[in-house]
Protein backbone atom coordinates (compact mmCIF):
# COMPACT_ATOMS: atom_id res chain seq x y z
CA UNK A 1 0.00 0.00 0.00
CA UNK A 2 0.93 3.20 -0.29
CA UNK A 3 2.79 4.86 2.17
CA UNK A 4 1.67 8.65 3.80
CA UNK A 5 2.57 11.30 5.46
CA UNK A 6 1.28 13.61 7.79
CA UNK A 7 2.38 16.86 9.81
CA UNK A 8 2.45 15.35 13.80
CA UNK A 9 0.43 18.46 14.50
CA UNK A 10 -1.75 21.51 13.99
CA UNK A 11 -3.08 23.95 15.69
CA UNK A 12 -6.93 25.97 14.52
CA UNK A 13 -8.56 28.23 16.27
CA UNK A 14 -12.32 27.42 17.32
CA UNK A 15 -14.57 28.57 14.23
CA UNK A 16 -11.95 28.69 11.50
CA UNK A 17 -11.28 26.23 8.88
CA UNK A 18 -9.20 23.61 10.00
CA UNK A 19 -6.85 22.70 6.88
CA UNK A 20 -4.84 19.03 7.43
CA UNK A 21 -2.59 18.14 4.13
CA UNK A 22 -1.54 14.66 3.50
CA UNK A 23 1.08 13.90 1.29
CA UNK A 24 0.98 10.15 -0.86
CA UNK A 25 2.89 10.42 -3.60
CA UNK A 26 3.16 6.87 -4.56
CA UNK A 27 -0.46 6.47 -4.77
CA UNK A 28 -1.41 4.50 -7.67
CA UNK A 29 -4.78 4.51 -9.55
CA UNK A 30 -6.48 1.90 -7.98
CA UNK A 31 -6.03 3.12 -4.17
CA UNK A 32 -8.81 5.61 -2.40
CA UNK A 33 -7.95 7.78 0.44
CA UNK A 34 -9.62 7.58 3.27
CA UNK A 35 -9.76 9.72 6.30
CA UNK A 36 -10.73 8.59 9.59
CA UNK A 37 -10.38 10.61 13.31
CA UNK A 38 -9.39 9.60 16.90
CA UNK A 39 -10.73 11.67 19.95
CA UNK A 40 -8.95 10.91 22.86
CA UNK A 41 -9.92 7.63 24.70
CA UNK A 42 -11.92 6.43 21.68
CA UNK A 43 -11.73 4.41 19.07
CA UNK A 44 -11.27 5.66 15.39
CA UNK A 45 -14.22 6.99 13.26
CA UNK A 46 -14.84 7.18 9.54
CA UNK A 47 -14.85 10.71 7.87
CA UNK A 48 -14.79 10.70 4.50
CA UNK A 49 -13.16 8.86 1.58
CA UNK A 50 -12.53 9.40 -2.01
CA UNK A 51 -10.70 8.34 -5.29
CA UNK A 52 -10.15 11.49 -7.44
CA UNK A 53 -12.63 14.23 -7.39
CA UNK A 54 -13.40 16.02 -4.32
CA UNK A 55 -15.72 14.86 -2.30
CA UNK A 56 -18.07 16.93 1.04
CA UNK A 57 -20.39 15.34 3.70
CA UNK A 58 -21.36 16.65 6.91
CA UNK A 59 -18.23 16.11 8.30
CA UNK A 60 -15.89 17.80 5.94
CA UNK A 61 -15.00 17.88 2.51
CA UNK A 62 -11.56 15.91 0.66
CA UNK A 63 -9.66 18.12 -1.47
CA UNK A 64 -7.65 15.45 -3.86
CA UNK A 65 -5.09 17.25 -6.03
CA UNK A 66 -4.96 16.37 -9.87
CA UNK A 67 -2.51 14.24 -9.93
CA UNK A 68 -3.35 12.79 -6.44
CA UNK A 69 -0.04 12.80 -5.32
CA UNK A 70 -1.41 14.82 -1.92
CA UNK A 71 -5.10 15.82 -0.12
CA UNK A 72 -6.37 17.67 2.33
CA UNK A 73 -9.28 16.83 4.72
CA UNK A 74 -11.18 20.74 5.60
CA UNK A 75 -13.43 20.92 8.77
CA UNK A 76 -14.78 24.29 7.27
CA UNK A 77 -15.61 25.31 11.07
CA UNK A 78 -13.46 23.92 13.82
CA UNK A 79 -15.20 23.49 17.23
CA UNK A 80 -13.47 21.97 20.43
CA UNK A 81 -15.02 18.09 20.07
CA UNK A 82 -13.10 18.42 16.64
CA UNK A 83 -9.86 18.04 18.87
CA UNK A 84 -8.42 14.52 17.54
CA UNK A 85 -6.00 12.67 15.80
CA UNK A 86 -6.76 12.70 12.31
CA UNK A 87 -5.35 9.72 10.13
CA UNK A 88 -5.33 9.91 6.59
CA UNK A 89 -4.71 6.24 4.48
CA UNK A 90 -4.52 4.89 1.06
CA UNK A 91 -6.39 1.59 0.39
CA UNK A 92 -6.64 -0.29 -2.46
CA UNK A 93 -10.02 -0.50 -4.33
CA UNK A 94 -12.13 -3.62 -3.64
CA UNK A 95 -10.60 -6.77 -2.84
CA UNK A 96 -12.25 -9.69 -3.99
CA UNK A 97 -12.15 -11.38 -0.87
CA UNK A 98 -9.40 -9.82 0.98
CA UNK A 99 -8.78 -8.34 4.11
CA UNK A 100 -9.71 -4.76 4.31
CA UNK A 101 -7.66 -4.04 7.05
CA UNK A 102 -7.06 -0.23 7.45
CA UNK A 103 -2.99 0.60 7.56
CA UNK A 104 -2.99 3.75 10.21
CA UNK A 105 0.04 5.83 10.61
CA UNK A 106 0.71 8.39 13.54
CA UNK A 107 -1.75 11.06 11.88
CA UNK A 108 -1.85 14.35 12.65
CA UNK A 109 -3.23 15.88 16.59
CA UNK A 110 -4.99 18.60 15.67
CA UNK A 111 -5.71 20.75 18.42
CA UNK A 112 -8.62 23.29 18.40
CA UNK A 113 -8.15 26.45 20.47
CA UNK A 114 -11.05 28.82 22.11
CA UNK B 1 -28.53 2.27 17.00
CA UNK B 2 -26.36 0.50 19.22
CA UNK B 3 -22.69 0.84 18.61
CA UNK B 4 -19.48 -2.06 18.68
CA UNK B 5 -19.21 -2.89 22.56
CA UNK B 6 -15.90 -4.04 24.40
CA UNK B 7 -15.95 -5.59 27.75
CA UNK B 8 -14.19 -4.87 29.88
CA UNK B 9 -13.14 -1.38 29.20
CA UNK B 10 -9.90 -1.63 31.83
CA UNK B 11 -8.19 -4.51 32.69
CA UNK B 12 -5.12 -5.41 34.83
CA UNK B 13 -3.55 -8.64 34.86
CA UNK B 14 -0.18 -9.85 36.04
CA UNK B 15 2.25 -11.66 33.66
CA UNK B 16 1.39 -14.67 32.72
CA UNK B 17 -2.18 -14.78 33.12
CA UNK B 18 -4.73 -15.46 30.72
CA UNK B 19 -7.04 -12.67 29.35
CA UNK B 20 -10.15 -12.49 27.26
CA UNK B 21 -11.27 -9.24 25.49
CA UNK B 22 -14.83 -9.43 24.41
CA UNK B 23 -16.35 -7.25 21.21
CA UNK B 24 -19.76 -6.98 20.49
CA UNK B 25 -20.31 -5.57 16.50
CA UNK B 26 -23.33 -4.13 15.05
CA UNK B 27 -26.16 -6.10 14.40
CA UNK B 28 -26.15 -7.33 11.20
CA UNK B 29 -22.48 -6.38 10.24
CA UNK B 30 -20.25 -9.69 9.14
CA UNK B 31 -17.11 -8.70 8.99
CA UNK B 32 -15.18 -8.06 12.27
CA UNK B 33 -12.22 -6.48 13.02
CA UNK B 34 -9.64 -6.49 15.92
CA UNK B 35 -6.78 -3.75 15.84
CA UNK B 36 -4.19 -3.22 19.03
CA UNK B 37 -2.77 0.35 19.47
CA UNK B 38 0.20 1.63 21.82
CA UNK B 39 0.55 4.38 23.24
CA UNK B 40 1.42 7.07 20.84
CA UNK B 41 0.77 4.58 17.48
CA UNK B 42 -2.03 4.43 15.17
CA UNK B 43 -4.00 0.96 15.65
CA UNK B 44 -2.68 -1.98 14.19
CA UNK B 45 -4.56 -4.82 12.65
CA UNK B 46 -4.58 -7.95 14.48
CA UNK B 47 -7.34 -10.16 12.67
CA UNK B 48 -9.96 -9.84 10.18
CA UNK B 49 -13.42 -12.73 10.56
CA UNK B 50 -16.18 -12.95 7.97
CA UNK B 51 -18.82 -14.76 9.42
CA UNK B 52 -17.87 -17.07 11.70
CA UNK B 53 -14.34 -17.60 10.15
CA UNK B 54 -10.58 -16.01 10.71
CA UNK B 55 -10.27 -15.16 7.47
CA UNK B 56 -7.21 -13.26 7.56
CA UNK B 57 -5.22 -13.64 11.33
CA UNK B 58 -1.80 -12.53 9.24
CA UNK B 59 -1.53 -9.36 12.03
CA UNK B 60 -1.52 -11.87 15.18
CA UNK B 61 1.90 -11.27 16.82
CA UNK B 62 2.62 -14.77 18.05
CA UNK B 63 0.55 -17.94 18.91
CA UNK B 64 -0.15 -16.58 22.03
CA UNK B 65 -3.04 -14.61 20.61
CA UNK B 66 -6.28 -16.38 19.47
CA UNK B 67 -9.89 -14.77 18.48
CA UNK B 68 -12.94 -16.53 18.22
CA UNK B 69 -16.42 -15.95 16.43
CA UNK B 70 -18.28 -19.16 16.45
CA UNK B 71 -21.62 -17.69 15.58
CA UNK B 72 -20.88 -14.98 13.48
CA UNK B 73 -21.48 -11.85 15.74
CA UNK B 74 -19.80 -11.51 19.54
CA UNK B 75 -15.70 -12.22 18.94
CA UNK B 76 -13.38 -12.90 21.83
CA UNK B 77 -10.08 -12.08 21.49
CA UNK B 78 -8.03 -14.31 23.96
CA UNK B 79 -4.22 -13.88 25.00
CA UNK B 80 -2.43 -16.63 26.53
CA UNK B 81 0.62 -16.32 28.89
CA UNK B 82 0.48 -12.41 28.98
CA UNK B 83 3.32 -10.35 28.79
CA UNK B 84 4.20 -6.14 29.59
CA UNK B 85 4.91 -5.79 25.71
CA UNK B 86 0.99 -6.90 25.29
CA UNK B 87 0.05 -4.00 27.25
CA UNK B 88 -1.73 -2.08 25.06
CA UNK B 89 -5.98 -0.98 23.50
CA UNK B 90 -7.46 -3.60 22.22
CA UNK B 91 -10.09 -2.19 19.46
CA UNK B 92 -12.77 -3.87 17.61
CA UNK B 93 -14.32 -2.84 14.40
CA UNK B 94 -17.26 -3.96 12.16
CA UNK B 95 -18.65 -3.17 9.40
CA UNK B 96 -21.81 -4.19 7.31
CA UNK B 97 -20.92 -6.09 4.32
CA UNK B 98 -17.56 -8.12 2.79
CA UNK B 99 -14.70 -6.56 2.29
CA UNK B 100 -15.27 -2.66 3.43
CA UNK B 101 -13.12 -0.15 4.68
CA UNK B 102 -15.92 1.90 6.41
CA UNK B 103 -15.58 0.75 9.74
CA UNK B 104 -17.37 1.18 12.75
CA UNK B 105 -14.87 1.33 15.78
CA UNK B 106 -15.69 0.38 19.57
CA UNK B 107 -14.29 2.45 22.24
CA UNK B 108 -11.70 -0.49 22.89
CA UNK B 109 -9.99 -2.66 25.98
CA UNK B 110 -6.93 -1.20 27.65
CA UNK B 111 -5.31 -4.24 28.69
CA UNK B 112 -2.41 -3.53 31.99
CA UNK B 113 -0.07 -6.25 32.36
CA UNK B 114 2.03 -5.81 35.39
Amino acid sequence: DAKTTQPPSMDCAEGRAANLPCNHSTISGNEYVYWYRQIHSQGPQYIIHGLKNNETNEMASLIITEDRKSSTLILPHATLRDTAVYYCIVAPLELRGSNYKLTFGKGTLLTVNP
Amino acid sequence: GAGVSQTPSNKVTEKGKYVELRCDPISGHTALYWYRQSLGQGPEFLIYFQGTGAADDSGLPNDRFFAVRPEGSVSTLKIQRTERGDSAVYLCASSLRRGNYEQYFGPGTRLTVT
